[in-house]
Formats: C-alpha cells, sequence, structure tokens
C-alpha cells in the first residue's frame, strides 16, 4: 500500500507570493490534516478535512486554507507568503470514520519544506 | 495554539543507558499517541494508549498511562544508536466534537553517544 504522498518536496517563494500544496493520502483513508512543523513552535495543528468537509480547524490566519477532492486528495495553500511561513508542512492521513471523537493513528507524508524569501 | 509540555526537552544519553520522556497534560484524556521522528524525517506513529493505567511494551519501549489519565510517559531500556531522534506525546486536546485534532506535544530530542 503506497504511503502518504506530499508534492513538491522542497519550494521557494518571496514574500508577498502564494503556495499550494498537495496532498494524497493513503488509499481508502477519508480524513487528512495539515500540520506546521518549525524549530521555534513545534508541531502545528492547521486544519483537518473529511469528505471534502473541514471537520476542525487549528489556529492560524485565514491566509491558511484547504480543501479536500472527492477522491480524499487534499491541498492547502498559503497566500501573501511572510517570512515566518517558512517551515515544514506535513500531511497525514488517518482511517478514522466520520463522527468519531476518538483520534485514530496518523500516517504522515515525508513533508513539503517550504522557504520563504 | 495550545502547547503541551514535554519534558525533558532534550537528553544525551551513552549507548546503553536507559530514557526516559514525560508529557503532562492539565486536563483528562480520552487517549494518547507517542510518535517518533527521525532527523530530517517524518513523525512514525509509536503506540496509542486508551485506559487508564495502561501499560504497553514494545521491545525497548515500555509507555504508561496515568491513572488520572493526565500524563504518559515514554521510558527506553538501554538506548541504541537507533533510538536517535525526537519523540512526541500527541492527544486531543482542544477537540469538542468529532474528528482528527491532535495536538503535539513539545517533544523531546533524544541523542545517543557511542
Amino acid at each position: 500500500k503506497a504511503g502518504v504522498t506530499q508534492t513538491p518536496r522542497y519550494l521557494i517563494k518571496t514574500r508577498g507570493q502564494q503556495v499550494t500544496l498537495s496532498c494524497s493520502p493513503i488509499s481508502g483513508h477519508r480524513s487528512v490534516s495539515w500540520y506546521q512543523q518549525t524549530p521555534g513552535q513545534g508541531l502545528q495543528f492547521l486544519f483537518e478535512y473529511f469528505s471534502e468537509t473541514q471537520r476542525n480547524k487549528g489556529n492560524f490566519p485565514g491566509r491558511f486554507s484547504g480543501r479536500q477532492f472527492s477522491n480524499s486528495r487534499s491541498e492547502m495553500n498559503v497566500s501573501t507568503l511572510e517570512l515566518g511561513d517558512s517551515a515544514l508542512y506535513l500531511c497525514a492521513s488517518s482511517s478514522s470514520s466520520f463522527g468519531a471523537a476518538n483520534t485514530g493513528e496518523l500516517f504522515f507524508g515525508e513533508g513539503s519544506r517550504l522557504t520563504v524569501l | 495554539g495550545q502547547q503541551v509540555m514535554q519534558i525533558p526537552q532534550y537528553q544525551h544519553v551513552q549507548e546503553g543507558e536507559d530514557f526516559t520522556t514525560y508529557c503532562n497534560s492539565s486536563t483528562t484524556l480520552s487517549n494518547i499517541q507517542w510518535y517518533k521522528q527521525r532527523p530530517g524525517g517524518h513523525p512514525v506513529f509509536l503506540i496509542q494508549l486508551v485506559k487508564s493505567g495502561e501499560v504497553k511494551k514494545q521491545k525497548r519501549l515500555t509507555f504508561q498511562f496515568g491513572e488520572a489519565k493526565k500524563n504518559s510517559s515514554l521510558h527506553i531500556t538501554a538506548t541504541q544508536t537507533t533510538d536517535v531522534g525526537t519523540y512526541f506525546c500527541a492527544g486531543p486536546w482542544g477537540l469538542t466534537g468529532g474528528g482528527n485534532k491532535l495536538t503535539f506535544g513539545t517533544g523531546t530530542q533524544l541523542k545517543v553517544e557511542l
């Protein structure tokens, strides 16, 4: 079974630009979560999607957005990039079912490393 | 966002020594998970604990969930260089409804010297 695939793996942008990151979950997983990892703030939850609906959201500004497609693939977008957005963006998929309160095991992708200059 | 403290933040050990990291919460949790991230890698799931006082073992790793379900620990016996990495606890702090919203602890970075 293929793992979680994230593209691109590395990218460099300048302040003010926008970026779109892509994530293909493990086949059959309908829950996709996004995390931002930085040395200073650690792993921070961005949002979670399930069956094309945003189910949970973290405390990030509106410049951070995401969506999920009918095939469970997900994208996240960051607009008007700031230097502080430089980070490793991790996508994770889970077999968690809709409405389940018990969080399931997360399978992470390799991440997309974004550098903002 | 909410941060969950893990202690210690860093730990350097000699190969063969034991290692323990602690994760403390002010609120009761339904479950807690542990992940390991190797340098340059991504977090990899190790285990999930659900029951009060639960103890689970994976070879040299022992995981414990506190009786009050507010704290957890990971103990590694006789560390090896392959244990190098950052260990994170993760739990549904701040989750008010259904779904997957895991909050990760600050992590403990383990370095093992020969």
